[in-house]
């Protein structure tokens, strides 16, 4: 079974840093691009970053590019997200996913359960 | 970025009714469009991906349609484990970009 679980979130203030982290069972983690999409409260899904199987490309949107870094450690089956300079519309569950991509599809088959970040002083 | 128009926002429909959703892309993206349902509480899931098809486990009153840039999510028999908050998503470019989501109620 697949399971994807997020962990590392929490309270912070404004400008400070966070890193988050999914820890991956059930498949080869090593096959697959992962991805992050957050949502904020009451509000709707949004991409954050991609990275693929192998980590050597890295997707961002603008508004966490320079600030949020994707990462992973295929020896421990686990993605990361390094957020830094952390501002309050960045408050949100974030949920790790794993994405299946092919030429013709690309899709998110897998999410987590999400953790939450909360942007506050 | 490639605009994803999501309607209705809201919907409430009766037990075994169709239901109907929309997503309008601002440009052509093939196939590259997936539908996602997030029931109260819960993540999201993936319901339809390349537009048309279903995914594993997912009941067969839920199908995908496509015409031109216009992308259709439709529930043939609606089911009270139905309800939630449905969304699309483009993944032709970057950013990928997911429609406003649509709320689905029973009447």
């Amino acid at each position: 079974e697949v399971q994807l679980v997020e962990s590392g979130g929490g309270l912070v203030q404004p400008g400070r840093s966070m890193k988050l982290s999914c820890a991956a069972s059930g498949f080869t983690f090593s096959n697959y691009g992962m991805a992050w999409v957050r949502q904020a409260p009451t509000k709707g899904l949004e991409w954050v970053a991609t990275i693929s199987y192998d980590g050597s490309s890295t997707y961002y949107r603008d508004s966490v590019k320079g600030r949020f870094t994707i990462s992973r450690d295929n020896a421990k089956s686990t993605l990361y997200l390094q957020m830094n300079s952390l501002r309050s519309e960045d408050t949100a569950t974030y949920y790790c996913t794993r994405d299946w991509y092919t030429t013709d599809y690309y899709y998110f088959d897998y999410w987590g359960q999400g953790v939450m970040v909360t942007v506050s002083s | 970025d490639i605009q994803m128009t999501q309607s209705p926002a809201s919907l409430s429909a009766s037990l075994e009714e169709i239901v109907t959703i929309t997503c309008q892309a601002s440009q052509d993206i093939g196939n590259w469009l997936s539908w996602y349902q997030q029931k109260p509480g819960k993540s999201p899931q993936l319901l339809i991906y390349g537009a048309t098809s279903l995914a594993d486990g997912v009941p067969s009153r839920f199908s995908g349609s496509r015409s031109g840039t216009q992308y259709s999510l439709k529930i043939s028999r609606l089911q009270v484990e139905d309800i939630g908050i449905y969304y699309c998503l483009q993944a032709y470019s970057a950013p990928l970009t997911f429609g406003s989501g649509t709320k689905l109620e029973i009447k």
